[in-house]
């Protein structure tokens, strides 16, 4: 079975700190792609990052990177000089084989204090 | 980028009655989409996976006779909430992929909020 846990369902920042959000998952599957998706209040699903499991290289976007520890199945997104637009909910997310659906963790709940 | 829009991305209906809701993929080709159900405060749940020309395969406690999906084209999925009731009322959201960029590129729509009454 294919699960995604996220064991922090609320965090909130201080405006231009960093903050780290946790993510494991569970596959019996050797290639697979990782996914953080952010959810605003719009709704609006809005890819973060993704990493592909084969690359050993931890995937960065401007502000945002990730700690992916393949043998501990984890991928933590850490967010650096946090703004107040980040306030969303994150999904931490996995795909097993191209085109397959996503599965997605219970989320966290992000909140940047100014 | 490519994009996939959701319409309507509200809609209120009378109990008893059905309603569509359309995903579209406006510049690509998806061949697969899927479709998502949203409560307040939680994560997606997938539904159905809809395939071009074939039956969707719904997912395990999704009933397939009240939540039709039709893919008749590569750009274009439905989902009809036939006979809604009050219960049915919640966030519905569509993703496709993307044969562009690097591989593996999932878009999600709008999200389509439905409100029964």
């Amino acid at each position: 079975a294919q699960t995604v846990t996220q064991s922090q369902p609320e965090m909130s920042v201080q405006e231009a700190e960093t903050v780290t959000l946790s993510c494991t998952y569970d596959t019996s599957e050797s290639n697979y792609y990782l996914f953080w998706y952010k959810q605003p209040p719009s709704r609006q699903m809005i890819l973060v990052i993704r990493q592909e499991a084969y690359k050993q290289q931890n995937a960065t976007e401007n502000r945002f990177s990730v700690n992916f520890q393949k043998a501990a199945k984890s991928f933590s997104l850490k967010i650096s000089d946090s703004q107040l637009g980040d306030t969303a909910m994150y999904f931490c997310a996995f795909i097993v084989r191209p085109g397959n659906q996503f599965y997605f963790g219970t989320g966290t709940s992000l909140t940047v204090i100014p | 980028g490519a994009v996939v829009s959701q319409h309507p991305s509200w809609v209120i209906c009378k109990s008893g009655t059905s309603v569509k809701i359309e995903c579209r993929s406006l510049d690509f080709q998806a061949t697969t989409m899927f479709w998502y159900r949203q409560f307040p405060k939680q994560s997606l749940m997938l539904m159905a996976t809809s395939n071009e020309g074939s039956k969707a395969t719904y997912e395990q406690g999704v009933e397939k006779d009240k939540f039709l999906i039709n893919h008749a084209s590569l750009t274009l999925s439905t989902l009809t909430v036939t006979s809604a009731h009050p219960e049915d009322s919640s966030f519905y959201i569509c993703s496709a992929r993307s044969p562009q960029g690097e591989g593996n590129t999932i878009y999600f729509g709008e999200g389509s909020w439905l409100t029964v009454v």
